[in-house]
């Protein structure tokens, strides 16, 4: 059972579009991170939202945290070229040992 | 740069060979994670180590084992090989504690087994 859910799983724009990225689950999370992860390399941190109903801005990247902190979106304005990745959310539930659960990931392509 | 870093980049082996996977923390964490990531899919928790010690385990056979050193350097072990084990093994380092709790991933390893 995958406790995140991504959507959707694969995007194609063109440059200059607008996209929505949403991050599901049926858990409440501590605090909720995206990442962006280009190919043959590690995940990069772009974003920690920790209360309900957060919104937190990055350029053209807009990221809110659900009210009952189970859910995410991300969503980027005006995407270029250099937005293509695969963009994963994580949620930790805190505690002794504060793993991340990782969603399923988005694979974003921008065309030129 | 996420001062995270993660020896060799790419690695083959053959099923039942042992493998040893290194990586060095941010300076100043104390906590290491790994991860196992299949191609096209999101990472999955391998263990933690926190203070040379298991802090927790995901659901993953005692063939998976790590340690870490007085310097926050930690490895990943990997007995008994098999075909499925082929992935990017990935460490995050982190501060047990920080609030909010964000992990610094290194570049990753990729294992081969053929």
């Amino acid at each position: 059972t995958q406790l995140l859910e991504q959507s959707p799983q694969f995007l194609s724009i063109q440059e200059g579009e607008n996209l929505t990225v949403y991050c599901n689950s049926s858990s409440v999370f501590s605090s909720l991170q995206w990442y962006r992860q280009e190919p043959g390399e590690g995940p990069v941190l772009l974003v920690t939202v920790v209360t309900g109903g957060e919104v937190k801005k990055l350029k053209r990247l807009t990221f809110q945290f659900g009210d009952a902190r189970k859910d995410s979106s991300l969503h980027i304005t005006a995407a270029q070229t250099g937005d293509t990745g695969l963009y994963l959310c994580a949620g930790a539930w805190g505690g002794a040992t504060n793993k991340l659960i990782f969603g399923t990931g988005t694979l974003l392509a921008v065309q030129p | 740069e996420t001062g995270v870093t993660q020896s060799p980049t790419h690695l083959i082996k053959t099923r039942g060979q042992q493998v040893t996977l290194r990586c060095s923390s941010q300076s100043g964490h104390n906590t290491v994670s790994w991860y196992q990531q299949a191609l096209g899919q999101g990472p999955q928790f391998i263990f933690q180590y926190y203070r040379e010690e298991e802090n927790g385990r995901g659901n993953f056979p005692p063939r998976f084992s790590g340690l870490q050193f007085p310097n926050y350097s930690s490895e990943l072990n990997v007995n008994a090989l098999e075909l499925d084990d082929s992935a990017l093994y990935l460490c995050a380092s982190s501060l047990k504690g920080g609030s909010p709790y964000e992990q610094y991933f290194g570049p990753g390893t990729r294992l081969t087994v053929t």
